[in-house]
């Protein structure tokens, strides 16, 4: 079965700092990459997603990159505010009879200084 | 507003009790999960079911069990609770979209403690 790997697993940045995420998945025929932000105490939400289709897509100040040939995908955020202090969660399924059964990473707690 | 309902915010229980945890949506999705949350693991999907009556099993199906009797309600059930399985856990409802890429809707999760 697929397997998703996230790094780092916390990460600590200052206000107005770029802050980068990274994940590998292991199988080739995923072909849906979503990410989830979940703040403290409530659900995890989807926040950006990209297809294999697709090498990068934007949402503001968050960006998410593919590289399908290295099978890692990247979230990128920019100009980080208190409020982007969360979990973050990457997440790789595949098509057909996958019924959209979603692997997700480790996770990475990231912490914006004011 | 709420869609996804999860009927047990904390539960505390003893070594070898049955628990069922609850979950409600009330979206008309096909698809419903289960997944445990532990720091450090990440999300592990444990079950998931893609109709009425049908389930799979996910990555860590063992020491559990899953029922979908109705469309809006999937139950997750511990036939002999360890203290292994004390976690945090999160239902999630999905539409069936064919390329898979379906956007999980998550409950506010069910923590449970076993003693």
């Amino acid at each position: 079965g697929e397997n998703v790997e996230q790094h780092p697993s916390t990460l600590s940045v200052q206000e107005g700092d770029s802050a980068v995420i990274k994940c590998t998945y292991s199988d080739s025929a995923s072909n849906y990459f979503p990410w989830y932000k979940q703040e403290l105490g409530k659900r995890p939400q989807l926040i950006i997603d990209i297809r294999s289709n697709v090498g990068e897509k934007k949402d503001q100040r968050i960006a998410v990159t593919l590289n399908k040939t290295a099978k890692h995908f990247s979230l990128h955020i920019t100009e980080t505010q208190p409020e982007d202090s969360a979990v973050y969660f990457c997440a790789a399924s595949g098509g057909g009879t996958s019924y959209g059964k979603l692997t997700f990473g480790q996770g990475t707690i990231l912490t914006v200084h004011p | 507003d709420v869609k996804v309902t999860q009927s047990s915010r904390y539960l505390v229980k003893r070594t070898g009790e049955k628990v069922f945890l609850e979950c409600v949506q009330d979206m008309d999705h096909e698809n419903m999960f289960w997944y445990r949350q532990d720091p450090g693991l990440g999300l592990r999907l444990i079950y998931f079911s893609y109709d009425v009556k049908m389930k799979e099993k996910g990555d860590i199906p063992e020491g559990y069990s899953v029922s979908r009797e109705k469309k809006e309600r999937f139950s997750l059930i511990l036939e002999s609770a360890s203290t292994n399985q004390t976690s945090m856990y999160l239902c999630a409802s999905s539409e069936q979209v064919p390329s898979g890429a379906n956007v999980l809707t998550f409950g506010a999760g069910s923590r449970l403690t076993v003693l």
